[in-house]
Order: C-alpha cells, then structure tokens, then sequence
C-alpha cells in the first residue's frame, strides 16, 4: 500500500504569491517523520524542511512552511513568495517504524512551475 | 556540508552489459542507500545498506545487487543490464538514528541502455 500520497501531478502559480502542496501519508507507527525535498532541473535532491510526529508546532524553514495536520494525516507543503527559482519537482517523504535505518518512503512527486 | 558524489552523470551501456554504478560519501554515515527514479513514480529504493558488507533489499531490488566494502562507498551493479533499467539512479546517505536525520543525495546518474 501507498504510504505517501501526492494528488497533484503539476502545479503553476504566479510568481510572489503562495502555493501549497499536498501530502498525505499512512502510518500506524506513532514515532514517524515527514520530509520534504526539491529537485530543480539538474536533478540534486536537496532537503527543504522536517516534521516529526511529536513536533507541537509547524516546522518552518525560510519561505517554507510544513502544514502538519496529525488527525488528518496530512503534511503540506507551503511556499510564500514564489520565486522562477522554485520551480521544481516537490517530493514528499516519510520515515516511520520501518525506516529504523533512515529508509525513507517517497511521494510520486508534485511539479511546480512558477509563472513570471 | 556532506558531499555525496556518484562516479557519472550520464551513462550508456548496451544490452547485456555488467554496470557498476559508484557512490562515495565523506561525512563518515553509517547509511547509504540507491534509488531508482522514474517520471510519475517517484523515487523506489533498490539496496540500503547500514554498515559495511551489510545490506538490505528495497521494493525492487530484482536485477540488481550492492557492494559495500568500505563505509564511504556505496556500489549498485546491474549484472546484465537491460532496457527496462535505463533510468535516472540516485545514492544517498544519513546518520544511523531516527531523529531528525534527512538524506543527502548525490547529483545522480542518468542511464540509457540500448
């Protein structure tokens, strides 16, 4: 079964305005983690921002922020400000109780194109 | 700042061939891992290993095997490779621990076989 769950295959926005993109996930382990990365055109995986399951507030990083809605088992991902340079492929990513060796499971990906 | 190097960036190799594909990381991680990426499938793991001469099989290791006999190096090896392995194939690696500990990945390798 699918563990990480992105809906939306593409997205565009305007640049300077929010964009969110959508995760969920599907875990029965209570000690899991949720990560989020970027990868641009030249193909580097590069980390953006991290929630832990116990984590009480948001994780935000920059012009990052992680919606993290527990009861729903959802993990967005919110970009303020878009900039041409964000456009990207967006994965989502989580470590739970079988990921002990760091074993990640990933998203199909969202791909973000920021308009000028 | 972690370095993950991975040995090409693009490769071509023939039906049939024996591929070695080489990752070497320098922050001393107990945890290396390969993937394979693939337009609308997101990344699959193939291997993980945890320590030295240690591995583990992913969701599709079929076609594949791993060598890890130093900590910092990391191998994949498609035995006879085939077409349906051109893909692109990303190493990473992490710290042993369930904390807040993110992989750091290599550029990537882009394989055609034909």
């Amino acid at each position: 079964a699918q563990k990480i769950t992105q809906t939306q295959p593409g997205m565009f926005v305007q640049e300077k305005e929010a964009v969110t993109l959508d995760c969920t996930y599907d875990t029965s382990d209570p000690s899991y983690g949720l990560f989020w990365y970027k990868q641009p055109s030249s193909g580097e995986m590069i980390f953006l921002i991290y929630q832990g399951s116990y984590d009480q507030q948001n994780a935000t990083e920059g012009r990052y922020s992680l919606n993290f809605q527990k009861a729903r088992k959802s993990a967005n991902l919110v970009i303020s400000a878009s900039q041409l340079g964000d456009s990207a492929m967006y994965f989502c990513a989580m470590r739970d109780h079988g990921g002990s060796q760091g074993n990640l499971n990933f998203g199909k990906g969202t791909k973000l194109s920021v308009k000028p | 700042d972690v370095k993950v190097t991975q040995s090409s960036r693009y490769l071509v190799k023939r039906t049939g061939e024996k591929v070695f594909l080489e990752c070497v990381q320098d922050m001393d991680h107990e945890n290396m891992f390969w993937y394979r990426q693939d337009p609308g499938l997101g990344l699959r793991l193939i291997y993980f290993s945890y320590d030295v001469k240690m591995k583990e099989k992913g969701d599709i290791p079929e076609g594949y095997s791993v060598s890890r006999e130093k900590k910092e190096r990391f191998s994949l090896i498609l035995e006879s490779a085939s077409t349906n392995q051109t893909s692109m194939y990303l190493c990473a690696s992490t710290i042993s621990g369930r904390g807040t500990y993110e992989q750091y990945f290599g550029p990537g390798t882009r394989l055609t076989v034909t």
